[in-house]
């Protein structure tokens, strides 16, 4: 079975933009999350989806945003980038996102702003 | 709302032997999940191990155990005979147990280094 895979692995982009991160779960799973990566802040959650509807969100401005499709990939958005934004990006998927039910997490998307 | 504590940031082992890495936490709930979780240089996050807090027995995989201290709110992980892959930093999670929805909470993290 493959794995949780994100696109792209790495992106560089300048204060301003807007950016789009991919998330492919594993076959099957129905929950995906979002979490932040920083030195300073450590692991942060984001958001998670299940069935398309945004069902858990974290402390997160508004200029994060997220969607789900049928097809259970995810995709979360991030505009007008901060130098604060500088990250890596994981998701994470599971069968239904219960805690007995294993989280599975991708490579992360590196996210530089310059 | 939850937190989750890891009170060393580095810490050192020779291959062969034993190793303790803390966590404490504090939580309302009563119904909950912890976990461990490895983030080895290659930046993917693998699960280790996982203790329901209804239940007394301490979770057990392979060379990886836990002290879990519910009345303390202290979730330790134990490596035994470690190995140089077990160089990682490990993160200690925590999870309310709901019928919908889920977000982990981490700690800070702790930095492994297993020396040959």
């Amino acid at each position: 079975k493959a794995g949780v895979t994100q696109t792209p692995r790495y992106l560089i982009k300048t204060r301003g933009q807007q950016v789009t991160l991919s998330c492919s779960p594993i076959s099957g799973h129905r929950s995906v999350s979002w979490y932040q990566q920083t030195p300073g802040q450590g692991l942060q959650f984001l958001f998670e989806y299940f069935s398309e509807t945004q069902r858990n969100k974290g402390n997160f401005p508004g200029r994060f945003s997220g969607r789900q499709f049928s097809n259970s990939r995810s995709e979360m958005n991030v505009s007008t980038l901060e130098l604060g934004d500088s990250a890596l990006y994981l998701c994470a998927s599971s069968l239904n996102g219960q805690g007995w039910n294993e989280q599975f997490f991708g490579p992360g998307t590196r996210l530089t702003v310059l | 709302a939850q937190t989750v504590t890891q009170s060393q940031p580095e810490m050192s082992v020779q291959e062969a032997e034993t190793v303790t890495l803390s966590c404490t936490y504090d939580t309302s709930e009563s119904n909950y999940y912890l976990f461990w979780y490895k983030q080895p240089p290659s930046r993917q996050m693998i699960l280790v191990i996982r203790q329901e807090a209804y239940k007394q027995q301490n979770a057990t995989e392979n060379r990886f155990s836990v002290n879990f201290q519910k009345a303390a709110k202290s979730f330790s992980l134990k490596i035994s005979d470690s190995q140089l892959g077990d160089t990682a930093m490990y993160f200690c999670a925590f999870m309310k147990r709901e019928t919908s929805g889920s977000r982990l909470t981490f700690g800070e993290g702790t930095q492994l280094t297993v020396n040959p």
